[in-house]
């Protein structure tokens, strides 16, 4: 059964700090990963799509890496303003279709 | 990508009565919708797929005869919360996956219910 952990749960830092979120899952046998942000109340905003042939995403400030062979991905956010302060979610996409979502880590940025 | 729409956002109801939640998929056709929910501090757990036209397919440990699910159309999910509980205070959302999970996933907006 495919396990899906992220680390840390929750993270403080000072605005303009470059950070680094961490999700690992059991099962390497993965169709795509997908990051996502969740502000509180609100539904998920999509972030970074990585599929299982990729090593890795960019989209502006962030960057996510996928190590499907160690069961790892990183989503590096660069230069960190109050604004990205939410909740970042980890998902596999296994073959059946659906997605396994981690618990999250929830981001505080402060100004 | 994908547009959802999810309506209502937030419910309030008595314990007993029954509660519908919408997911329309705005810009594009959806043959399968998925419905999720979270309770505080965990994860999003899938409930069931809904399909067109079909039954829904129900994950294990989801009560089909609780949680009624009809896509009469391929731009239209619905999930009836019948007879509520407090037990059932969650946030529901449901998603779209477009192009067969090349694209990924896009979710709504979300429903937070409350059963008092």
């Amino acid at each position: 059964k495919q396990e899906v952990t992220q680390i840390p749960a929750a993270l403080s830092v000072p605005e303009g700090e470059n950070l680094v979120l961490n999700c690992s899952f059991t099962d390497s046998a993965i169709y795509n990963l997908q990051w996502f942000r969740q502000d509180p109340g609100k539904g998920l905003t999509s972030l970074l799509l990585i599929q299982s042939s990729q090593r890795e995403q960019t989209s502006g400030r962030l960057n996510a890496s996928l190590d499907k062979s160690s069961g790892r991905s990183t989503l590096y956010i660069a230069a960190s303003q109050p604004g990205d302060s939410a909740t970042y979610l980890c998902a596999v996409n296994q073959s059946q279709g659906n997605l396994i979502f981690g618990k999250g880590t929830k981001l505080s940025v402060k100004p | 990508g994908a547009v959802v729409s999810q309506h209502p956002s937030w419910v309030i109801c008595k314990s007993g009565t029954s509660v519908k939640i919408e997911c329309r998929s705005l810009d594009f056709q959806a043959t399968t919708m998925f419905w999720y929910r979270q309770f505080p501090k965990q994860s999003l757990m899938l409930m069931a797929t809904s399909n067109e036209g079909s039954k829904a397919t129900y994950e294990q440990g989801v009560e089909k005869d609780k949680f009624l699910i009809n896509h009469a159309s391929l731009t239209l999910s619905t999930l009836t919360v019948t007879s509520a509980h407090p037990e059932d205070s969650s946030f529901y959302i449901c998603s779209v996956n477009h192009l067969r999970g090349r694209d990924g996933y896009t979710f709504g907006s979300g429903t937070r219910l409350t059963v008092v």
